[in-house]
């Protein structure tokens, strides 16, 4: 049972344009959503991470959506470049259990030059 | 800082055959975490430490132990391996004294024929 649904699968994007990507959890007990961003051979690293006490934050070019009612939340990328092709996790965690992370199944984000 | 690594970077087993995959962090953190990555699944939490002496089961489990004797390391062995553990493995730390980002390793690929 995934408890945290990602889509889509996969994403191509024109530069400049807007990347979204959304994700679903169905534990009301989750309060922390990072999303982490993973290119090839490498590790996952944090990109933007959000608790559900707000709707919204934004570093850079990189904006958290959060709907705490709907149970959803979302990665919006501005201006998309070239290099931000790479596979995008959302992730979820309960109080206190931040090194316990529930992935979703990630997006492979292409962004055409 | 070397950060948190991981060896050997790829390894191919027979069916039966057991192998421990290396992990170590310099980053003095408490809690170490390992996840596996498969094509459409995301991460999935194999095991986790919140300190040395202290481990715990996470989603997927069964077929792998782990010990932590020191705040460094924290090795995962595989017993008998299985063709269904074919797959990439991360290892990952993070300090209770943070903002609950988790730093994760280069990875080990492993194949079992």
């Amino acid at each position: 049972q995934q408890q945290v649904k990602q889509s889509p699968q996969s994403l191509i994007v024109q530069k400049g344009g807007i990347s979204i990507i959304n994700c679903a959890y169905e534990n009301t007990a989750f309060d922390y959503f990072p999303w982490y961003q993973q290119f090839p051979g490498k590790g996952p690293a944090l990109l933007i991470a959000i608790r559900p006490d707000v709707s919204e934050k934004k570093e850079g070019r990189f904006t958290i959506s959060f709907n705490k009612s709907a149970k959803q939340f979302s990665l919006h990328i501005m201006d998309s470049q070239p290099g931000d092709s790479a596979t995008y996790f959302c992730a979820a965690s309960v109080v206190g259990g931040a090194q316990k992370l529930v992935f979703g199944q990630g997006t492979r984000l292409t962004i055409n030059p | 800082n070397a950060g948190v690594t991981q060896t050997p970077k790829f390894q191919v087993l027979k069916t039966g055959q057991s192998m421990t995959l290396q992990c170590a962090q310099d980053m003095n953190h408490e809690y170490m975490s390992w996840y596996r990555q498969d094509p459409g699944m995301g991460l999935r939490l194999i095991h986790y430490s919140v300190g040395a002496g202290i481990t715990d089961q996470g989603e997927v489990p069964n077929g792998y132990n782990v010990s932590r004797s020191t705040t460094e390391d924290f090795p995962l062995r595989l017993l008998s391996a299985a063709p269904s553990q074919t797959s990439v493995y991360f290892c990952a730390s993070m300090t209770i004294r943070g903002d609950n980002e988790q730093f994760f390793g280069p990875g080990t690929r492993l194949t079992v024929l």
